[in-house]
């Protein structure tokens, strides 16, 4: 039972473009939210995270959006650059016990 | 620091073999988390570690995987006898809290059972 769904597996975006990557979770306990980054023979590394008190958090040109009621996040780039091409993961925990990942969305920007 | 370290970078082994995979968490961490990734199923969390102690080790598929850390600076994920089907990629990743704190994965094994 996937707990965490990222149900676009790639996404194609032009450079400058915003790339808009979803994220859909069914335990209505979980209460905070990840995103990690990952670039081909290299660890995930972490890009961003919001708590389920905020519905927003922005670090720059990524924004994180979390609607609670329809169990979905989601996670802006603006404005897209090649080197934000990579597969991103949600994740998302309750109470800080073990991270949940979905499968993973692979971005790729293009010039 | 260098980070999380992970040895080896890959591995190929024949099914009924025992595998051990080694990860150095990064100085100062507390917690420590095996990952696999497959295609399949994305990241999956194995066992935890906080404190040296493992507090979660549901993740593990069976009794043929096994993980330790007898010390704050080291790990090992075992698994006894390795078979196709845990082909994938191993990650190790520590951090300072628990996981609403970042974590910092290694490089990660890529373990190919042939």
């Amino acid at each position: 039972d996937q707990q965490v769904k990222q149900n676009s597996p790639s996404l194609s975006v032009q450079e400058g473009r915003i790339s808009i990557l979803n994220c859909d979770y069914t335990n209505s306990m979980f209460d905070y939210f990840l995103w990690y980054k990952k670039y081909p023979a290299e660890g995930p590394t972490f890009l961003i995270s919001i708590s389920s008190i905020k519905d927003k958090n922005e670090d720059g040109r990524f924004t994180v959006f979390l609607n609670k009621s329809a169990k979905h996040l989601s996670l802006h780039i603006v404005p897209s650059q090649p080197g934000d091409s990579a597969v991103y993961f949600c994740a998302a925990t309750r109470g800080g016990d073990k991270l949940i990942f979905g499968t993973g969305t692979r971005l790729q920007v293009f010039p | 620091d260098a980070g999380v370290i992970q040895s080896p970078r890959h591995e190929v082994t024949e099914m009924g073999q025992e595998v051990t995979l080694r990860c150095k968490p990064i100085s100062g961490h507390n917690s420590l988390f095996w990952y696999r990734q497959t295609m399949m199923r994305g990241l999956e969390l194995l066992i935890y570690f906080n404190n040296n102690v493992p507090i979660d080790d549901s993740g593990m598929p069976e009794d043929r995987f096994s993980a330790k850390m007898p010390n704050a600076s080291f790990s090992t994920l075992k698994i006894q006898p390795s078979e196709p089907r845990d082909s994938a990629v191993y990650f190790c990743a520590s951090s300072l809290g628990d996981s609403r704190t970042e974590a910092f994965f290694g490089q990660g094994t890529r373990l190919t059972v042939v």
